[in-house]
């Protein structure tokens, strides 16, 4: 079965600093990964996903995630952060039938 | 806007009641996806339907229910509710293909049971 970790479920970073969200994944296939973002009393979006392709995939508002196979890890990251970016995180792996399988979220928060 | 609408936004309800949740997706997607999303629980997938017949089971109680009709509306129903199922429900949808696994996500159903 698929399934996500996400190592922390708060971050916190001062604006203009950068941000490293992490995930680990695990999968008895090559899998497809997401990030979504969820922020306060909205819907979900989806940031970036990982399909087989480029490692290294890049999504809206300056976030990039890298896959890497040896380390079971597809961590988010962002170089430097904006107020708007609080909010809720969550990695995703698509289970099967494309099912998506949420992490528990990592919640960002963003000093001035 | 990711193109998926869902109603009620809010519902408030008390317990043994019966609500229905409605869901449209994207205008040509084929699948559509229910998830829960609570403190406890976290973010669940429910169900998925596909062109109108039941493709995926997740974590769903048999007092829930859904289906997806001709026009690929898709409607969830919560029967016998618990305190416990408040929650926010979402509804997702993704594209033509099988091998689309690419959901966007309504704005949600926010269910309160007194």
């Amino acid at each position: 079965a698929q399934s996500v970790t996400q190592l922390d479920s708060h971050v916190s970073v001062s604006e203009g600093t950068p941000v490293l969200l992490r995930c680990n994944y695990s999968s008895s296939y090559s899998p497809s990964l997401f990030w979504y973002v969820q922020h306060p009393n909205k819907g979900l979006q989806l940031l970036l996903k990982y399909t087989s392709a480029a490692t290294l995939v890049k999504g809206i508002n300056g976030f990039e995630a890298e896959f890497k196979k040896s380390e079971t890890s597809f961590h988010l990251t962002k170089p430097s952060a904006h107020m708007s970016d609080a909010a809720e995180y969550f990695c995703v792996v698509s289970g099967g039938f494309q099912k998506l399988v949420f992490g528990t979220g990592t919640r960002l928060l963003v000093s001035p | 806007d990711s193109g998926v609408t869902q109603t009620p936004k809010h519902l408030i309800t008390a317990t043994g009641q019966r609500v229905t949740l409605r869901c449209s997706p994207r205008s040509g997607d084929l699948s559509v996806y229910w998830y829960q999303q609570s403190l406890d629980q976290g973010l669940q997938f429910l169900i998925q339907y596909y062109n109108g017949e039941e493709r995926a089971k997740g974590n769903i109680l048999e007092r829930f229910s859904a289906q997806q009709f001709p026009d690929l509306h898709s409607e969830l129903n919560l029967s016998s509710l618990e305190l416990g199922d408040s929650a926010l429900y979402f509804c997702a949808s993704s594209g033509a293909g099988l091998e689309s696994n690419e959901q966007f996500f309504g704005p949600g159903t926010r269910l309160t049971v007194l």
